[in-house]
């Protein structure tokens, strides 16, 4: 159990466009869910986290009119990321707990964005 | 400020040999610790530990968590190529219902043949 989905896999688009990134939790309800972006070699560093039927809760940093999420049921998150610019190609995961606090967070596969 | 040390940040061993990958935090009212591998792709979740001294087992890991010392260790005894990857310590603080982890930089294991 506990196996989250995100897709795309791999995403390449041009300068400007938008592009919508979606995560599913496959056989539970997430109550949270968190999106993550790491760079090569870094860790992972936390951009938001969302919970379902409320406005996500932003990084300090994080611009949240570039980088908007919805989490509209308790299995779906998005992440759109809106005019993209070469300097947002990265990796971007999203998690997603289920449960109280103290539940363990499963990771999605990952989605890899290149902008032209 | 809360933070999640880990060390080595690299480490490389043949395979047979035995690794122990330290994490150290300073985290206002801890709640767990988490470890997690990541190879070429997103982590994938090895131990949650919450209490001091009660050894979690996984095949060939294991980890076990000491909150007088506030650390933690995972060790894996017989490495195999399979093993190189990325292993990831994250914390989580009680924090009402806020659940974010406070990550470490991850130590790079290779494993030679």
């Amino acid at each position: 159990g506990a196996v989250v989905s995100q897709h795309p896999s791999r995403v390449i688009c041009k300068s400007g466009t938008s592009v919508k990134i979606e995560c599913r939790s496959l056989d539970f309800q997430a109550t949270t869910m968190f999106w993550y972006r790491q760079f090569p070699k870094q860790s992972l560093m936390l951009m938001a986290t969302s919970n379902e039927g409320s406005k996500a809760t932003y990084e300090q940093g994080v611009e949240k009119d570039k980088f908007l999420i919805n989490h509209a049921s308790l299995t779906l998150s998005t992440l759109t990321v809106t005019s993209a610019h070469p300097e947002d190609s990265s990796f971007y995961i999203c998690s997603a707990a289920r449960g109280p606090p103290g539940e363990t967070q499963y990771f999605g596969p990952g989605t890899r964005l290149l902008v032209l | 400020e809360d933070k999640v040390v880990q060390s080595p940040l690299s480490l490389v061993v043949h395979e047979g040999d035995t690794v122990t990958l330290n994490c150290s935090y300073e985290v206002t009212n801890f709640r767990s610790l988490l470890w997690y591998k990541q190879e070429k792709k997103a982590p994938t979740f090895l131990f949650m530990l919450t209490s001091s001294g009660i050894e979690k087992k996984s095949g060939r890991l294991s980890s076990i968590l000491d909150k007088k010392e506030l650390s933690s260790i995972l060790n894996i005894t017989a490495t195999q190529t399979g093993d190189s990857a990325i292993y990831l310590c994250a914390v989580e603080p009680y924090a009402g219902n806020n659940r974010k982890l406070i990550w470490g930089l991850g130590t790079s294991l290779g494993v030679n043949p």
